[in-house]
């Protein structure tokens, strides 16, 4: 099945510090999702990319669907102790009946 | 509240037991999913249900069964032929299969010793 290489795979930075991270693939995907899940819970979306070369954001996050359509690309300004998390990429593929993809997500860990 | 709800949160089973993991949906939602996730990995899909009565299989198939009578409900049997069944359950809905954003509920944790 299609792959998904997501890095890095864990991060440690200061509050107040910028993250970048980035989803890979040797596919091209139609969509582009990013989720947050904390520890013990659910992912929660955070952005969805539907065209390439799309930049979208949403408060502190910027997500944007790369050219290629096979890679996108997720940052976080000024990170606060609440970003926390498990960050997830997934990929959107209309030839697998509209399946998602998930990366092995990237582990945030912020220092006060 | 709208939203997805799986119960119970935590659950332990002696091996060799079949068991049922629940997930409701009051979203109107018409597809549905289950994902399983192990410790530091990514998540990968059990099953899919993309409108009452139907359902098909996913990456990780075997071992598990589910039904959709309801389209509220998509509940997940874990059966004894799952080799591994210890692991974190997601459920998630989405409007209907043509659209990509899914929308998780809380996960249970699975445990079988």
């Amino acid at each position: 099945g299609q792959q998904l290489n997501q890095s890095p795979q864990s991060m440690f930075i200061q509050e107040g510090e910028d993250v970048s991270m980035n989803c890979t693939s040797s596919s091209i995907f139609n969509t582009w999702l990013w989720y947050k899940q904390d520890p013990g819970e659910g992912p929660v979306l955070l952005i969805a990319l539907y065209k390439a070369g799309e930049l979208t954001s949403n408060g502190r996050l910027t997500a944007q669907f790369g050219i290629t359509r096979k890679d996108s690309f997720l940052n976080i300004s000024a990170s606060i102790p609440s970003d926390v998390g498990i960050y997830f990429c997934a990929g959107g593929d209309n030839n697998a009946g509209n399946m998602l993809t998930f990366g092995g997500g990237t582990r945030l860990m912020v220092k006060p | 509240d709208g939203g997805i709800t799986q119960s119970p949160k935590y659950l332990f089973r002696k091996e060799g037991q079949n068991v049922t993991l629940s997930c409701e949906q009051n979203l109107n939602h018409d597809a549905m999913y289950w994902y399983r996730q192990d410790p530091g990995q990514g998540l990968r899909l059990i099953y899919y249900s993309q409108i009452v009565n139907d359902f098909q299989k996913g990456d990780i198939a075997e071992g598990y069964s589910v039904s959709r009578e309801k389209k509220e409900s998509f509940p997940l049997t874990v059966t004894s032929a799952q080799k591994n069944p210890t692991a974190f359950y997601l459920c998630a809905s989405s409007i209907d299969s043509n659209s990509y954003e899914q929308y998780f509920g809380p996960g249970t944790r699975l445990t079988v010793t």
